[in-house]
């Protein structure tokens, strides 16, 4: 079944420390995507892509970096200059970016906390 | 600016309808969505409004009106399963056709 996944789950970092998380999507999307979710508050969008080499921050990007060598893949570092880390971080894609009634589709998201 | 706005919580009762409203304010509307989330779990693509006027998909409707910046989302025959975060999203032509997404509304069945 097409889909996208996430991995891991859980993820935990120490101080000082960059993490990375994985993204995987098999629906042939092109624009991908990373948010963070805190409680009481709405996804924020960390970084977008549109296309293989190529992607732009969104509002809190500061602390993170991504890749973008494959279509299928997304990956999203967070770096120790990130200094709240502590959220769950979501991963969706979507076909060409702002194209009508297409929906985001999101992965299970990974819970991210510091030791 | 940016802004949406939906209710924090609303508690409804089982087979009854509830309505979860949205109001925003963006630059370049270009459509809204709505999602459900269940605790710990991804969102899942509920609805879809650019044009005013209600849209219907099985137990849940959806309603845009554009010049009010007003959408709800109406849930009949409510199910225990329906308790969920109810995520209100617009697309922003002005931001590169990003989504600007609400805190979410937290509904609660009750038997």
């Amino acid at each position: 079944d097409g889909g996208i996944t996430q991995s891991p789950k859980y993820l935990f970092r120490k101080e000082g420390q960059n993490v990375t998380l994985s993204c995987e999507q098999n629906l042939n999307h092109d624009a991908m995507y990373w948010y963070r979710q805190d409680p009481g508050q709405g996804l924020r969008l960390i970084y977008y892509s549109q296309i293989v080499n190529d992607f732009q921050k969104g509002d809190i990007a500061e602390g993170y970096s991504v890749s973008r060598e494959k279509k299928e893949s997304f990956p999203l570092t967070v770096t120790s200059a990130q200094k709240n880390p502590t959220a769950f971080y979501l991963c969706a894609s979507s076909t060409i970016l702002g194209l009508h009634n297409q929906p985001q589709h999101f992965g299970d998201g990974t819970r991210l906390s510091i030791l | 600016g940016q802004n949406i706005d939906q209710p924090t919580e609303m508690t409804a009762t089982e087979g009854a309808i509830v309505q979860i409203n949205c109001t925003y304010q963006t630059s370049g509307f270009n459509g809204l969505f709505w999602y459900q989330q269940h605790a710990g779990e991804a969102p899942t693509f509920l609805s879809y409004n650019v044009l005013d006027g209600l849209e219907e998909k099985g137990r849940f409707s959806s309603f845009l009106s554009r010049s009010k910046g007003y959408s709800y989302l109406l849930l009949k025959e409510l199910q225990m399963k329906d308790s969920a975060s109810y995520l209100c999203a617009v697309r922003e032509r002005d931001s590169n056709y990003q989504l600007i997404w609400g805190a979410g509304t937290k509904l609660i069945i009750k038997p």
